[in-house]
């Protein structure tokens, strides 16, 4: 099983619906963080959480919340999705202790139409 | 212009050829260099780590960073098909919270293909 689960692995959704992608990770770390990736763009941040208490914004918080309900949780959020927010998202995590390498998920494909 | 650019290929090579791989940069705080592979339906995988200028190698792997020129190159010596795949650079400044807080530049990735 992978380290880094992210469900579901593909979702279609309609312009204006609430999506919710969802992350857990077994690897016990307490940095979690939320990227989108788009051709031509890379991978970009939206929101990194240091704890269940600590959530802050990243690169591209605009239209997107999280929630950190556990320390091997997070999940990202669109209040309502727009064609725009069409893209990869990955879920991510880290620990200081193994030098800050980040350790992706497999990937969200999420269509908005 | 972006703050890191990659040329996204593709890139198609035999097998056993020697491939090289490219970032430019304009930001002269990245300290931090890494590429990551990323396989096709996963993602991104931390390959190659290093800090400043220099070399680091790791088996067939070789990462060079040179930052008078604001460059970076990864090396594939005795390409293999199974090493197909998207690659990725990354950079983060460490004083704007760099890997720490998942603050890092990506490259567009660099698409390649190793044919037997």
């Amino acid at each position: 099983d992978a380290d880094v689960t992210q469900t579901p692995r593909n979702r279609i959704t309609k312009t204006g619906k609430r999506i919710m992608l969802e992350c857990s990770q077994t690897k016990g770390h307490d940095r979690m963080y939320w990227y989108r990736q788009d051709p031509g763009l890379g991978l970009r941040l939206i929101y990194y959480s240091f704890d269940v208490k600590d959530i802050n914004k990243g690169e591209i918080s605009d239209g997107y919340s999280v929630s950190r309900q556990a320390q091997a949780k997070f999940s990202l959020s669109l209040e309502s999705a727009i064609p725009n927010q069409t893209a990869l998202y990955f879920c991510a995590t880290s620990d200081p202790g193994s030098g800050n390498t980040i350790y992706f998920g497999e990937g969200s494909w999420l269509t908005v139409v | 212009q972006k703050e890191v650019e990659q040329d996204p290929g593709p890139l198609s090579v035999p097998e056993g050829a020697i491939v090289s791989l490219n970032c430019t940069y304009s930001n002269s705080a990245f300290q931090y260099f890494m590429w990551y592979r990323q396989y096709s339906r996963k993602g991104p995988e931390l390959l190659m780590y290093t800090y400043s200028s220099g070399n680091k190698e790791d088996g067939r792997f070789t990462a060079q960073v040179d930052k008078s020129s604001k460059y970076i190159s990864l090396f594939i010596r005795d390409s293999q098909p199974s090493d197909s795949a998207t690659y990725l650079c990354a950079m983060s400044d460490p004083n704007a919270g760099g890997t720490s807080y998942g603050k890092l530049t990506f490259g567009q990735g660099t698409i390649l293909t190793v044919h037997p």
